[in-house]
């Protein structure tokens, strides 16, 4: 599978702990983008990267979320002290940013899913 | 401020009927409209831009300026339609995408 990928697929932890999402965008792919999906809500933008620069945050990313994509290439989701609001889907995507017609298509990953107990 | 609103959460129409999906948008300049499908068990994956201009699996959108919206239409339903579908927004730079918050589509028997 040549797509995005996303790891892990399921996470739980408790409250309090700290947890690392990866993922990794399609190869030639310059744009990375993270969103949060909750139950019965679309995916939510919360930051995105060209390369390796952060260009945009969301004022949903909180001081315990921390993106980076060192080299470009893949990329980490942290966050510091879990809450239980916490708890969705974190969805990676990727495109390539041309001027054509086609850089506007972003693919999605499987997501991960995120507990906190 | 971008928004886009579905106001349906589940539509459910007999196979063979038309589907309509509404899809309205606030935006102040020129966005670019997409509809994403997401199919059971599957990564959500685009199904069509306005740009495009195209018909994807019978599947047409246009955008109405005049009226903010773009809606998703097919004149005769089937069953691997069903699946959840947003509608999504993106500005000027090919940047963020704007979800609505989706509509769940049903075909059945």
């Amino acid at each position: 599978d040549t797509g995005v990928s996303q790891d892990p697929r399921h996470k739980i932890t408790k409250r309090g702990q700290n947890v690392t999402f990866r993922c990794d965008p399609i190869s030639e792919h310059n744009r990375l983008y993270w969103y949060r999906q909750t139950l019965g809500q679309g995916p939510e933008f919360l930051t995105y990267f060209q390369n390796e620069a952060q260009l945009e945050k969301s004022r949903l990313l909180s001081d315990r979320f921390s993106a980076e994509r060192p080299k470009g290439s893949f990329s980490t989701l942290e966050i510091q002290r879990t809450e239980q609001g916490d708890s969705a889907m974190y969805l990676c995507a990727s495109s390539l940013a041309f001027r054509t017609v086609d850089d506007t298509e972003a693919f999605f990953g499987q997501g991960t899913r995120l507990t906190v107990v | 401020a971008q928004r886009v609103t579905q106001p349906e959460k589940l539509l459910s129409v007999f196979k063979g009927a038309p589907v309509e999906l509404k899809c309205n948008y606030s935006y102040s300049g020129s966005p670019e409209l997409f509809w994403y499908v997401q199919y059971s068990r599957q990564r959500l994956q685009l199904l069509l831009r306005h740009i495009s201009r195209e018909s994807i699996k019978g599947f047409t959108a246009d955008l109405n300026k005049g009226e903010t919206s773009f809606h998703l239409k097919k004149p005769f339903a089937q069953e691997e339609d069903s699946a959840m579908y947003y509608c999504a927004l993106s500005g000027a730079g090919a940047s963020k995408l704007t979800f609505g918050t989706g509509t769940r589509l049903q075909v059945t028997l």
